[in-house]
């Protein structure tokens, strides 16, 4: 049982380049999230999920956008990649409902230069 | 937009000392959770609060949730070393189908 697996776990991009940050999970969870976390902010929502087909925007969603296909995936995708998004960024997934914790990715460290 | 604050930022300790971090929300929360996030690592789910005034226990963890369901706290007795880490709240408005709001998070850091 795999969790969330999150691909690349390393990237430099330099200023412009488009990317894929991707994120699957094999626990047929309903809800599938993506934050971002840099030093003394936490974690802020960027977009998230209830079901394939349906997303919904976060506290800070400006410059990424989502699509969820299916229930395993939730792939992020940075239209043109500014130095402001450096950070770290993290997947989550759980049951939609609120007795259930989330489960994280182990993150994609993304460096833009 | 909900605002969940964090406190204290850092926390220094002797091992063996106890460790307690504070959160608190701008608006009335279904639940509460709490995550520990080794150095270098991803956030883990430790555990969720739901009622008014609930306290739950988890060995040397003892977690509350406020009557009013806008504080929460988490205390750790005796700390070990391998309490070290990042230790979000995380609250919740709705049934579920909304994305949490984090705290900042308190950093534990241990002097043996």
């Amino acid at each position: 049982n795999a969790g969330v697996t999150q691909t690349p776990k390393f990237q430099v991009l330099k200023t412009g380049q488009s990317m894929t940050l991707q994120c699957a999970q094999d626990m047929n969870h309903e809800y599938m999230s993506w934050y971002r976390q840099d030093p003394g902010m936490g974690l802020r929502l960027i977009h998230y999920s209830v079901g394939a087909g349906i997303t919904d925007q976060g506290e800070v969603p400006n410059g990424y956008n989502v699509s969820r296909s299916t229930t395993e995936d939730f792939p992020l995708r940075l239209l043109s990649a500014a130095p402001s998004q450096t950070s770290v960024y993290f997947c989550a997934s759980s049951y939609v409902g609120r007795g259930y914790g989330y489960t994280f990715g182990s993150g994609t460290r993304l460096t833009v230069v | 937009g909900q605002q969940v604050m964090q406190i204290p930022q850092y926390q220094h300790v002797q091992e063996g000392e106890d460790f307690t971090t504070y959160c608190n929300s701008s608006t009335t929360l279904s639940n509460i959770q709490w995550y520990k996030q080794r150095p270098g690592g991803h956030p883990v789910f430790l555990i969720q609060l739901v009622k008014s005034g609930e306290v739950k226990k988890q060995k040397r963890l003892t977690f509350q949730f406020g009557e009013a369901k806008k504080n929460s706290s988490l205390h750790i007795t005796a700390t070990q070393t391998t309490d070290v880490g990042t230790y979000f709240c995380a609250g919740r408005r709705g049934g579920g189908a909304d994305g949490l709001t984090f705290g900042k998070g308190t950093h534990l850091i241990i002097q043996p």
